[in-house]
């Protein structure tokens, strides 16, 4: 099974700050990695797909890059919303199988 | 606009069973493949199972092939998960997730499930 690291697990920032998370994949993916946003008691959100895909409606601070193993979460500009969970998410072997990073918890410095 | 809606959680005892249901609309649903996801408290996401749109291929996770069962009925917008012997480690908010290209747009709002004595 293909697993996914990221780090790092924990992130504390000031707004307006560059931030960039890591996501490692066990094997190559090529470029089925997704981002998502998940903020306490809520569902996740979708943010990045295919590696550097901009959902609608995601705020362009938010960019993904990588393929084959290494990914990247860049949010260009920390604003006090970002404050969240980020987690990646490889579909390469979908429908038998999609698995999530660990996740990264993006605080408030 | 998309909406998915959980119900059918609750606290069951260990080896006790439990149905939750997902309730979709806003969209085609007999077009589209779902999955359930699972997140434990505190902790990350884990997907549970995928299901294609006509129903005839499922997969699962090994952490609940054979006890779990996925299932819809498309007449009725509607998505389940029959879950058997349920352990401690099952307790979770299981979401509902739209995901045809492996990706998940679509979200539920959640329903927990808690098992315990």
């Amino acid at each position: 099974a293909i697993q996914l690291t990221q780090s790092p697990s924990s992130l504390s920032a000031s707004v307006g700050d560059r931030v960039t998370i890591t996501c490692r994949a066990s094997q190559g993916i090529s470029s089925a990695l997704a981002w998502y946003q998940q903020k306490p008691g809520k569902a996740p959100k979708l943010l990045i797909y295919d590696a550097s895909s901009l959902e609608s409606g995601v705020p362009s601070r938010f960019s993904g890059s990588g393929s084959g193993t290494d990914f990247t979460l860049t949010i260009s500009s920390l604003q006090p919303e970002d404050f969240a969970t980020y987690y990646c998410q490889q579909f390469n072997s979908y429908p038998h199988a999609i698995t999530f990073g660990q996740g990264t918890r993006l605080e408030i410095k | 606009e998309v909406q998915l809606v959980e119900s059918g959680g609750g606290l069951v005892q260990p080896g006790g069973s439990l149905r939750l249901s997902c309730a979709a609309s806003g969209f085609t649903f007999s077009s589209y493949e779902m999955n359930w996801v699972r997140q434990a408290p505190g902790k990350g996401l884990e997907w549970v199972s995928y299901i294609s749109s006509s129903g005839s291929t499922i997969y699962y996770a090994d952490s609940v092939k054979g006890r779990f069962t996925i299932s819809r009925d498309n007449a009725k917008n509607s998505l389940y998960l029959q879950m058997n012997s349920l352990r401690a480690e099952d307790t979770a908010v299981y979401y509902c997730a739209r995901a045809p290209d492996g990706y998940i747009a679509y979200w539920g709002q959640g329903t927990l499930v808690t098992v315990s004595s």
